[in-house]
């Protein structure tokens, strides 16, 4: 069975540029997470999809930010623009709905120059 | 605030000897993980204990829980120079009816070969 999956893997833009990160979780997962490490920080949460709708949005950083999960499969995660202190790893995350593992994916880095 | 917080930030050891690694926490939890990334690359969960259990094994690892102290510890044993990585805890957040994990900061391991 396929993992969680993350495109693309890296990502180089320029400050003030968009990018949109792509996540497809493991087939018949409700649940889905996006988090990130920025400058070897803690990883911290973003937010949380089940199926197609925002049930925790709390950790986007600002208005830049643009999650959705349309259909209740894939996710994007759109940043626009994109500003230096965005760079770092994306990474997304499922379960299957009352799981409590989530499998993550490998991650998209991102590098804002 | 943070919850889950591990200690040390960074230890660097001699290949074959042992590595422990602490993690607090603050809430009650419902689980907590250990997860482990390689430099650039994707998370790796690695072992999963639930608040019911006190000591949990998976080959060279070794997790133990105090709910009662908050605190938990991996422990790595006969290490390796692949073991080299930053090692994360991440304990469960129940809100409602869904979960977020949220992690530490991590602890960055070196093992010199």
């Amino acid at each position: 069975e396929a993992g969680v999956t993350q495109f693309p893997s890296h990502s180089v833009i320029e400050k003030g540029q968009t990018v949109t990160l792509r996540c497809d979780p493991i087939s018949g997962h409700d649940n889905l997470y996006w988090y990130r490490r920025v400058m070897g920080k803690e990883i911290k949460f973003l937010l949380h999809f089940v199926k197609e709708s925002k049930q925790d949005e709390s950790g986007m950083p600002n208005n830049r930010f643009l999650a959705e999960r349309t259909g209740g499969t894939y996710s994007t995660l759109k940043v626009q623009p994109a500003e230096l202190e965005d760079s770092g790893v994306y990474f997304c995350a499922s379960s299957p709905r009352g799981g409590n593992e989530q499998f993550f994916g490998p991650g998209t880095r991102l590098t804002v120059l | 605030s943070q919850q889950g917080e591990e200690d040390p930030q960074a230890l660097s050891i001699q290949e074959g000897e042992n590595a422990t690694m602490n993690c607090s926490y603050k809430t009650s939890i419902n689980n907590l993980q250990w997860y482990r990334q390689n430099s650039g690359r994707g998370l790796v969960h690695l072992i999963l204990i639930r608040s019911n259990e006190r000591e949990k094994h998976s080959g060279r690892l070794r997790v133990t829980l105090d709910t009662s102290k908050k605190s938990s510890s991996l422990l790595i044993t006969a290490s390796r120079a692949a073991d080299t990585a930053s090692y994360f805890c991440a304990t469960d957040a129940k809100k409602t009816s869904y979960d977020k994990v949220i992690f530490g900061p991590g602890t960055s391991l070196s093992v010199i070969p």
